[in-house]
């Protein structure tokens, strides 16, 4: 366990739903952060929030929402997704933008049909 | 700007003989180096990681990895392959000395151990 908690662990969803992952740690992490990880391609960076702020977003679609309402918690709201959006979704958290490694969750395995 | 390669997509040993997954880097900074291993349906674990002290880095499970600037790499190796080794490994920079904002993270090596 990385003290990193997501669920749902598995979510099936039709491309007019919407649906939340959630992502939660209690490691007095101040960053967090969503990662794309797809078959046969790197992990993507999607979002990090610092303090509660977002402070990156890596050119993600508008269907993605991110949500931080405290350091503790992170979500990521979905709308209108496509197919291509399937992926395993992780999420990390860290000290701080600038210090030492991130602490990863177990991931939500997303299909989107 | 920084990039990872990973130089094997996937590593075959058989169990008890020596493990070594090659990962070289490009970075602007000093970088910070990391190894992450995940398992199926598993998130990601920190093995170890090089943040500008000792060259050679000790982790988790008897994995090791040595930092060579003049080589650009940073490979990781076992002695001594085990069955519960079989995974996604994951060479991973990071730039300004530290920290998680930023990461890139190579395609990654599926490592396969043999009975």
């Amino acid at each position: 366990e990385t003290g990193v908690t997501q669920t749902p662990r598995h979510l099936v969803m039709g491309m007019t739903n919407k649906k939340s992952l959630k992502c939660e740690q209690h490691l007095g992490h101040n960053a967090m952060y969503w990662y794309k990880q797809s078959a046969k391609k790197p992990l993507e960076l999607m979002f990090v929030y610092n303090f509660k702020e977002q402070t990156e977003n890596n050119s993600v679609p508008s269907r993605f929402s991110p949500e931080c309402p405290n350091s503790s918690h992170l979500f990521l709201h979905l709308h209108t997704l496509q197919p291509e959006d399937s992926a395993l979704y992780l999420c990390a958290s860290s000290p701080g933008r600038s210090n030492t490694e991130a602490f990863f969750g177990q991931g939500t395995r997303l299909t989107v049909v | 700007a920084q990039s990872v390669t990973q130089l094997d997509s996937h590593v075959s040993v058989s169990e008890g003989t020596p493990v070594l997954l090659r990962c070289n880097y490009s970075s602007s900074y000093s970088p910070s180096l990391f190894w992450y291993v995940q398992h199926p349906n598993k998130g990601l674990q920190l093995l170890l990681k090089y943040t500008s002290a000792a060259t050679l880095v000790k982790g988790i499970n008897g994995f090791e990895a040595e930092f060579k600037k003049s080589e650009t790499s940073f490979h990781l190796t076992k002695p001594s392959a085990h069955m519960s080794d079989a995974a996604e490994y994951f060479c991973v920079v990071s730039p300004y000395g530290g920290g998680a904002d930023g990461l890139t993270f190579g395609k990654g090596t599926h490592l396969i151990i043999q009975p």
